[in-house]
């Protein structure tokens, strides 16, 4: 078993700030994904990496960059916080080469934009 | 774009009963899973259920898939309280690894 770590669970944040959510995985998986979670909205997909140092735009990318540092870990940055801004954003792996992916998530960081 | 759904947004029932969840999407799929999210968890999926299968089975769970008409529906029997979640399907096209997932129906198991 494996387990995925998303630091920090809570973040506030100001208008304007940009604010970084990090994600480490255990599986040793080699993707990752980062998604953003809007009450009433599903799961959007914003960046994945198929592997170290490979980074793919997903359908919510503006706003965001995102770093894949080595194979455990996988980072987001907000590039400029909007105020009123909440969601909650979910880090997930997978294997890569399966016909068909089983994502592990890991438990989200609540972002609050003030 | 691709697109999956469930076709509603809450159920409510008690303990026990039966209860079906009803996901539809709009473009040819490899495979369709299915996820259970609880209060301030992450997604867990249930089951993935492949373009060429028809019925899949875990414990308490079946879900179906008929490419035909571009839908599946997740059935749990004997529910219980725990079983009270949001309940998402996602489907995966090709190998991108991409999955894209519908707005999810909450579903509230009373005693």
């Amino acid at each position: 078993g494996g387990i995925i770590t998303q630091t920090p669970k809570f973040l506030i944040g100001q208008e304007g700030q940009k604010l970084t959510l990090k994600c480490q995985q255990n599986f040793n998986h080699d993707t990752m994904y980062w998604y953003r979670q809007d009450s009433g909205k599903g799961l959007r997909l914003i960046y994945y990496s198929i592997t170290e140092n490979d980074l793919q735009k997903g359908d919510l990318s503006e706003g965001y960059d995102a770093s894949r540092e080595k194979k455990s870990s996988f980072s987001l940055t907000v590039t400029s916080a909007q105020k009123n801004e909440m969601a909650v954003f979910l880090c997930a792996s997978s294997r890569l080469g399966a016909s068909a992916e089983t994502l592990y998530f890991g438990s989200g960081t609540r972002l609050t934009v003030l | 774009s691709q697109l999956a759904e469930e076709n509603s947004w809450a159920l409510s029932v008690h303990e026990g009963e039966s209860v079906t969840v009803n996901c539809s999407y709009k473009t040819s799929i490899t495979a369709l899973q299915w996820y259970r999210q609880k209060s301030g968890k992450g997604p867990a999926q249930l089951i993935l259920i492949r373009s060429n299968e028809r019925e899949k089975r875990n414990g308490r769970l079946r879900a179906t898939l008929d490419t035909s008409s571009q839908s599946s529906s997740l059935s749990i029997t004997a529910t219980r309280c725990e079983d009270t979640a949001v309940y998402f399907c996602a489907t995966l096209t090709g190998n991108t690894g991409k999955l894209i997932f519908g707005l999810g129906t909450t579903l509230q198991v009373q005693p």
